[in-house]
């Protein structure tokens, strides 16, 4: 069975600011798709970012850049020039590329806070 | 596109009695998704239809529960003799077949049972 473990239940940055999130995973499978969701205070979950396992290449959506590492099984989130908008829950997930499961599997999360 | 609905957005119901959440998923998508949300924890998946058909149930989703989606369109989650455990956001989420993976939420539906 697949886990998704986030590492950081609370994390804070200032606006304009950088900061990353982290995120770890396990798998025996060689295909999959990694997410990040994030998720605003009494607002629906929405996509930020994806990332196929066979592309090399990390992802990047605007200020949202994701840092890859195959091996090591870590699928960390860099949000540049923080904005308070940006404030919710982020949510790394994993999805199996093929094989029948269609399920997301969630991490437990880290709630970001931009700070004026 | 009107987005994926829920609804009730909050229930709130005593210990054993019945109580039944509806999701209308965005109109072309044939893949429909449950979800349970406990506070501090990420969605765990409960249960998910291509069409009309059930294809995956986790073993969270117990007897008590059922889902349907008759039509192939709306979906219902039914959970019987509701217990203080049930207490949750009711995630549901769409998609179509050709997306690689993302899915499109509701605001669900917050259940307290008392």
């Amino acid at each position: 069975a697949q886990t998704v473990t986030q590492s950081q239940p609370e994390m804070s940055v200032q606006e304009a600011e950088t900061v990353t999130l982290s995120c770890t995973y396990d798998t025996s499978e060689s295909n999959y798709y990694l997410f990040w969701y994030k998720q605003p205070p009494s607002r629906q979950m929405i996509l930020v970012i994806r990332q196929e396992a066979y592309k090399q290449q990390n992802a990047t959506e605007n200020r949202f850049s994701v840092n890859f590492q195959k091996a090591a099984k870590s699928f960390s989130l860099k949000i540049s020039d923080s904005q308070l908008g940006d404030t919710a829950m982020y949510f790394c997930a994993f999805m199996k590329q093929q094989g029948g499961s269609e399920k997301l599997v969630f991490g437990k999360g880290t709630k970001l806070t931009v700070n004026p | 596109d009107t987005g994926v609905s829920q609804d009730p957005r909050h229930k709130i119901t005593k210990r054993g009695q019945n109580v039944t959440f509806r999701c209308d998923p965005i109109s072309e998508h044939n893949r429909l998704y449950w979800y349970r949300q406990t506070l501090g924890q990420g969605p765990e998946f409960l249960t998910y239809f291509q069409n009309e058909a059930q294809l995956e149930k986790s073993r969270l989703l117990s007897d008590r529960f059922s889902a349907e989606r008759p039509k192939g369109s709306f979906s219902t989650l039914e959970i019987q003799r509701t217990e203080q455990g049930d207490s949750a956001m009711y995630l549901c989420a769409s998609r179509t077949s050709r997306d690689t993976g993302e899915l499109f939420f509701g605001e669900g539906s917050r259940l307290t049972v008392l």
